[in-house]
């Protein structure tokens, strides 16, 4: 257990579709993330929200689009994905964001699968 | 911009063999780093941190770390590896000059043979 929780695991969608990531924290964090993990890449943070207030998107392509409606959950919106979209896409979250030493914890993630 | 290196993607020890990962990272001034280990088929999870202090790290099962600023180092250090350790493991660095964003390294798939 790791005091966030996505879902849903596992995803395969065609590039027409549009699907919805969801995350939920029981930490009592304020900060979330959305970070995407593609084989042999480093760990690629796309999205962070401190207090539900979207602080950093880094330039990630308009078809994914996140949703933060309260400091516990956090969505990732998919449509018109392409196949080099599929990987495993890893929420997090920390007590706070611009912190000296936060420490992030991790979801369990959602592999994603764009055919 | 700023980087983490993880010089090694693909190790591969018997057990009892002392493990090093090199992790080098490329900012000044004030830096927090992590390692994460991911265990098969699980979430990434914290192995040990440094803030401040002692630069010699203790984690859990056995890792430590070492903080060497002039080489903007933190290796990776077990000195007696057992098949569970079997794991990708990243290092990751918060920094002040960079927002206090935490940026991870390409990881390093570790696989230990009984």
């Amino acid at each position: 257990e790791t005091g966030v929780t996505q879902t849903p695991r596992h995803l395969v969608m065609g590039m027409t579709n549009k699907k919805s990531l969801k995350c939920e924290q029981h930490l009592g964090h304020n900060a979330m993330y959305w970070y995407k993990q593609s084989a042999k890449k480093p760990l690629e943070l796309m999205f962070v929200y401190n207090f539900k207030e979207q602080t950093e998107n880094n330039s990630v392509p308009s078809r994914f689009s996140p949703e933060c409606p309260n400091s516990s959950h956090l969505f990732l919106h998919l449509h018109t994905l392409q196949p080099e979209d599929s990987a495993l896409y890893l929420c997090a979250s920390s007590q706070y964001l611009g912190t000296s030493g936060n420490t992030i914890y991790f979801g369990e993630g959602s592999w994603l699968t764009v055919v | 911009a700023q980087s983490v290196s993880q010089h090694n993607h693909h190790v591969i020890l018997s057990e009892a063999a002392s493990l090093e990962l090199g992790c080098n990272y490329s900012y000044g001034g004030t830096v927090n780093l992590f390692w994460y280990v991911q265990y098969p088929g699980q979430h990434l999870q914290l192995l040990l941190k440094y803030f401040s202090g002692d630069p010699l790290v203790k984690g859990i099962k056995g890792f430590e770390a070492e903080f060497i600023k002039s080489k903007f180092s933190f290796n990776l250090r077990k000195p007696s590896v057992q098949w569970s350790d079997t794991a990708e493991y990243f290092c990751a660095v918060n920094a002040g000059t960079g927002g206090f964003k935490t940026i991870f390294g390409a990881g390093t798939r570790l696989f230990v043979k009984a």
